[in-house]
């Protein structure tokens, strides 16, 4: 069965440092790809997805996002981060044999030192 | 648009009592789905529907039934809560399947004593 791994439950950078956020997947073949993002006490809105091509993807609000097959990785990347980025980052992941179930990763949650 | 709404935003039940959960959304879309979130452990897909009148299981099934007599309205059912499931629910909905963007309502904050 696919799971998505994210290892660092929480991080914390500076205001103007670059982030990058982990994420490994398990699964046979190359699966569809997410990057999610919630704001305190929202929903979750779409950053990113890679489903073939260029393993590097181009998200919302200046992230992106590059797709390692040798790793098994989907890490989210942003040059520079701003307070407005404080939020909980899910990956998720879904096979290519079934369009309707994705399944997420258990978040890290980001801080923005001032 | 109003996107997708969920009502209620907080919810207290006792163990053993039945509730239903409201989800609409007003973007014609087919894919609808709910999730509930856990600290620790992300999202977990509890229901879905590709359309009116076709509903499925997800990960975590059990104690929830879901039905879609429209293609606006997917409210799911706690049929005997129990404290395990004291959780945030999100409903969600998209274009088509899940691997297009998902579009989240706000959330309904459930509590079972």
């Amino acid at each position: 069965a696919q799971s998505v791994t994210q290892p660092d439950i929480h991080i914390t950078v500076s205001e103007g440092a670059s982030l990058e956020l982990r994420c490994n997947y398990s699964y046979g073949a190359t699966p569809y790809l997410f990057w999610y993002v919630q704001s305190p006490g929202q929903g979750l809105q779409l950053l990113l997805k890679y489903f073939s091509g260029d393993t590097l993807v181009q998200g919302i609000k200046g992230f992106e996002a590059e797709f390692k097959r040798s790793q098994s990785s989907f890490n989210l990347r942003k040059p520079s981060v701003h307070w407005s980025d404080a939020a909980e980052y899910f990956c998720a992941v879904g096979p290519y044999s079934s369009a309707s179930k994705i399944i997420f990763g258990s978040g890290t949650r980001l801080s923005i030192r001032p | 648009n109003a996107g997708v709404t969920q009502t209620p935003k907080f919810q207290v039940l006792k163990t053993g009592q039945s509730m239903t959960l409201q989800c609409a959304q007003d973007m014609n879309h087919e894919y609808m789905s709910w999730y509930r979130q856990d600290p620790g452990m992300g999202l977990r897909l509890i229901h879905y529907s590709v359309g009116a009148g076709i509903t499925d299981q997800g990960e975590v099934p059990n104690g929830y039934n879901v039905s879609r007599s429209t293609t606006e309205d997917f409210p799911l059912r706690l049929l005997s809560a129990a404290p395990s499931q004291t959780s945030v629910y999100f409903c969600a909905s998209s274009y088509g399947t899940s691997y297009n963007e998902q579009f989240f309502g706000p959330g309904t904050r459930l509590t079972v004593l």
